[in-house]
């Protein structure tokens, strides 16, 4: 089976910590992307990460981190810089850097600060 | 004014009716345009994608575009429950890779 993995499904952090989301992929696509995504807004872009080590913030990375390893992996840190984490985390994926490829994305990780 | 722009709704429409749903863009250089459904809790899943000016038709659902008007529309023939959700409008900016500016959305109630 194809696809985008996520886990956890539901994440509850205290303050102060840091959390890591993970993200998989059996699709061997080259580009992975994070977006979260908030009530009334679109999603927004995070990180995005077009080859194996090697990534580029998107419109919202302060208070995150990711790493890009393995071309299957691309886990998010969120770390206790982020001001209000508490979002729906989203991972995609995309077939290279062409503007007509399409991006999947995985199920979801819905983060919630206590 | 926003990169991206759709109506919120909801759009309600009553089952085997056509939905459409609307979107506008402000870069005129944008190359692609994607249309994603979200049923509630749920992540995006892909439906339609359109890259040149007029329409492109995928069984029950035709998106249209026009890039001198910067709008993308999305039409849902013969609705059904089961169409209710929330459709997202993404347009890659010409940015040299694949980057998606998406659009708040727009909920679509169809009604039995």
């Amino acid at each position: 089976d194809g696809g985008i993995t996520q886990s956890p499904k539901y994440l509850f952090r205290k303050e102060g910590q840091n959390v890591t989301l993970s993200c998989e992929q059996n699709l061997n696509h080259d580009a992975m992307y994070w977006y979260r995504q908030d009530p009334g807004q679109g999603l927004r872009l995070i990180y995005y990460s077009q080859i194996v080590n090697d990534f580029q913030k998107g419109d919202i990375a302060e208070g995150y981190s990711v790493s890009r390893e393995k071309k299957e992996s691309f886990p998010l840190t969120v770390t206790s810089a982020q001001k209000n984490p508490t979002a729906f985390y989203l991972c995609a994926s995309s077939n290279g850097r062409s503007p007509y490829n399409e991006q999947f994305f995985g199920p979801g990780t819905r983060l919630t600060v206590l | 004014q926003k990169e991206v722009e759709q109506n919120s709704g909801p759009l309600s429409v009553p089952e085997g009716a056509i939905a459409s749903l609307n979107c506008t863009y402000s870069d005129r250089g944008s190359q692609s345009f994607f249309w994603y459904r979200q049923y509630s809790g749920k992540s995006p899943e892909l439906i339609m994608s359109i890259y040149s000016n007029g329409d492109k038709e995928d069984g029950r659902f035709t998106a249209q575009l026009n890039k001198a008007s910067q709008y993308v529309s999305l039409l849902i023939r013969d609705s059904q429950p089961s169409d209710s959700a929330t459709y997202l409008c993404a347009v890659n900016k010409n940015t040299g890779f694949q980057k998606l500016v998406f659009g708040t959305g727009t909920r679509l109630l169809v009604s039995p």
